[in-house]
């Protein structure tokens, strides 16, 4: 079984200053994670993912991710957070088969004040 | 990225009445496709796993009478809600996969269904 947590429901941050989204996954067999985000009704956008190999993983937008086996995390940053970074963003996790089905942490509302 | 494409991006229906979504992937294709149910200010909960040519894998406390799927191809799932209620209304989101133990689910931008 997988289950993913995602510390804070939302997140305040000024333009410029930096982001940290915390995610924890759980998983009995080494885990293929995922960032996404979300915009007010719309699907969902991949901003990276973790499969194998580094584990410092650059996405799109500027943000990155790292995963950490021993605390079993992987957090999500950007440096500077710019205005249209705000949105909804959820982890998640699936087995390293590649056809099992992504499990959805709860999502982190991230806001950014001018 | 590849592209998967959701129709209608939102629909009003009436209480009683059947609604189709239907969930494209334009330019791969598409051997699972997921549907997922998001309730406001929530997570995606998963409702089926459908592969093509098969039924569809439901999963619990899902009706699989009342969300009928069908994956009839490789580029094309339809999810149809039977007999809507209020209760009904919410934001459904498919995602595809393609072959080869692709790792990445692409997701359709949703479907808004809101039943009077």
């Amino acid at each position: 079984a997988q289950s993913v947590t995602q510390l804070g429901s939302h997140v305040s941050v000024s333009e410029g200053a930096l982001v940290l989204l915390r995610c924890n996954y759980s998983s009995s067999v080494p885990p293929y994670l995922f960032w996404y985000v979300q915009y007010p009704n719309q699907g969902l956008q991949l901003l990276l993912k973790y499969t194998t190999g580094a584990t410092l993983v650059k996405g799109i937008n500027g943000f990155e991710a790292e995963f950490k086996k021993s605390e079993t995390s992987f957090h999500l940053t950007k440096p500077s957070a710019h205005m249209s970074d705000a949105a909804e963003y959820f982890c998640a996790v699936s087995s390293n088969s590649g056809y099992s089905t992504l499990t959805f942490g709860k999502g982190t509302m991230l806001l950014v004040s001018p | 990225g590849a592209v998967v494409s959701q129709h209608p991006s939102w629909v009003i229906c009436k209480s009683g009445t059947s609604v189709k979504i239907e969930c494209r992937s334009l330019d791969f294709q598409a051997t699972t496709m997921f549907w997922y149910r998001q309730f406001p200010k929530q997570s995606l909960m998963l409702m089926a796993t459908s592969n093509e040519g098969s039924k569809a894998t439901y999963e619990q406390g899902v009706e699989k009478d009342k969300f009928l799927i069908n994956h009839a191809s490789l580029t094309l799932s339809t999810l149809t809600v039977t007999s809507a209620h209020p209760e009904d209304s919410s934001f459904y989101i498919c995602s595809a996969r393609g072959e080869r133990g692709n790792t990445e689910a692409f997701f359709g931008q949703g479907t808004r269904l809101t039943v009077v």
